[in-house]
């Protein structure tokens, strides 16, 4: 059972490019998220969807976009890239959006550089 | 809005002494609370959580959680620590936000334990 599978692990942009990062689960999980973990920062919540077809915006989502067309993938795009984007991103899932007794499983992230 | 605080970077310990890592919350309504550590180069993992119920929780790897409402304290205790602990811990909180609800993490905290 592979999980939550994000590509690639490592990238490098130059500022203007723009790339997807790509996430995949096989838990047949209705939630999914992208998180983006800065020094100091913690984890902070860029987009999230609460299943096919439904996506919604979270703390810092602009230079983003997400879509979900499959239960499976959530990939992440960034449109025109901004050194300030330089971070660790990670996909997460859980059973549900609206159980509270539903943890999230990680990706192992996707470390992004900006130049 | 819901919060987590995580009062220290990094908490130091001696192997087969007890540890604590401490996390307070600010929320409206019930606390749903987390705890994920997060190794070198890896997602997040799931330790535990406080829903309802005892506020002794029990989670993995030996992990436990106080949780104490009248000092909005959730605070992540282990008996004896061991070299293996050592990661980056993140308290959460979770919270309904009308389409789903979402997690919000603290800014971590580097547990180091030494021999």
């Amino acid at each position: 059972n592979a999980g939550v599978t994000q590509t690639p692990k490592f990238q490098v942009l130059k500022t203007g490019q723009s790339m997807t990062l790509q996430c995949a689960q096989d838990m047949n999980h209705e939630y999914m998220s992208w998180y983006r973990q800065d020094p100091g920062m913690g984890l902070r919540l860029i987009h999230y969807s609460v299943g096919a077809g439904i996506t919604d915006q979270g703390e810092v989502p602009n230079g983003y976009n997400v879509s979900r067309s499959t239960t499976e993938d959530f990939p992440l795009r960034l449109l025109s890239a901004a050194p300030s984007q330089t971070s660790v991103y990670f996909c997460a899932s859980s059973r549900t959006g609206s159980s509270y007794n539903s943890p999230l499983h990680f990706g192992n992230g996707t470390r992004l550089t900006v130049t | 809005a819901q919060s987590v605080a995580q009062p220290e970077d990094q908490v130091n310990v001696a192997e087969g002494n007890p540890l604590t890592v401490k996390c307070t919350y600010s929320v409206s309504g019930n606390p749903y609370l987390f705890w994920y550590v997060q190794y070198p180069n890896r997602g997040l993992q799931f330790l535990l959580k406080y829903i309802t119920g005892d506020n002794l929780v029990k989670g993995s790897y030996g992990f436990e959680a106080e949780f104490n409402k009248s000092q909005t304290s959730f605070h992540l205790k282990k008996p004896s620590a061991l070299v293996s602990d050592s990661a980056l811990y993140f308290c959460a909180v979770r919270h309904d936000t009308g389409t789903a609800s979402k997690l919000t993490f603290g800014t971590g905290t580097r547990l180091q334990v030494t021999l």
